[in-house]
């Protein structure tokens, strides 16, 4: 069965530090996802990406966030100087269509930071 | 308000008992989603529930869609230990970009 996948499973990295987190979506599917868990709280929307750029952000998203898409096939976030409060799972999401579609879920990256 | 309530937040039961988790909003959705996360996983999708008043068995599992489409409910019969973990509804965002608005989940426990 086609699946989400992302690597690390697990990233520790120092305050102040750039992480990059990886996601291979599922090969025919269109539209991308990143979300995140804090321990204990809700699954929170960062940033959703059809075709070559970003067509909706959250507020989490500022400017230390960026995501892209570099070879057809990965799918990366990119947090540019880590801050305590980043720590969380990050999740990617895939779907096949826009709307009225399910989407599946990578197993998560679990991102600690220092 | 765009946002979804979940009760209980926490369950524990025993095996073979029933029960029940809701999820509320005060604003009306065009349809609702059910996943489940077990630990160290992604969520994965149970049920989409579109009409209001509609009813989708999935096994042991039931799931209702209000009348006026505020609310949802997740009903498990006779629960196993294997229905352990965090359930969560989620409803698609306002705009049009497959953004999904989750609850903030109710875990439960069964115990065998």
């Amino acid at each position: 069965e086609p699946e989400v996948t992302q690597t690390p499973s697990h990233q520790v990295t120092q305050m102040g530090q750039e992480v990059i987190l990886r996601c291979v979506p599922i090969s025919n599917h269109l539209y991308f996802y990143w979300y995140r868990q804090i321990l204990g709280q809700k699954v929170e929307f960062l940033v959703s990406f059809y075709n070559n750029e970003i067509s909706e952000k959250s507020e989490i998203f500022d400017d230390q966030f960026s995501v892209e898409r570099p070879d057809g096939s990965n799918f990366t976030l990119k947090i540019r100087s880590t801050k305590l409060e980043d720590s969380a799972m990050y999740f990617c999401a895939s779907t096949y269509r826009e709307m009225n579609t399910e989407a599946f879920f990578g197993q998560g990256t679990r991102l600690t930071v220092v | 308000t765009q946002l979804l309530e979940q009760s209980p937040q926490f369950l524990s039961i025993q095996e073979g008992e029933n029960l029940t988790v809701y999820c509320n909003s005060s604003s009306v959705f065009s349809s609702l989603q059910w996943y489940r996360q077990e630990p160290g996983e992604g969520p994965v999708l149970l049920v989409t529930v579109v009409t209001g008043g509609e009813v989708k068995k999935l096994k042991r599992l039931t799931f209702q869609f209000g009348d006026a489409r505020k609310d949802s409910s997740l009903h498990i019969t006779a629960a196993q230990p294997g229905d352990t973990g965090l359930y969560l509804c989620a409803r698609r965002g306002s705009s049009n970009t497959g953004k999904l608005i989750f609850g903030q989940g109710t875990t439960l426990q069964v115990k065998p």
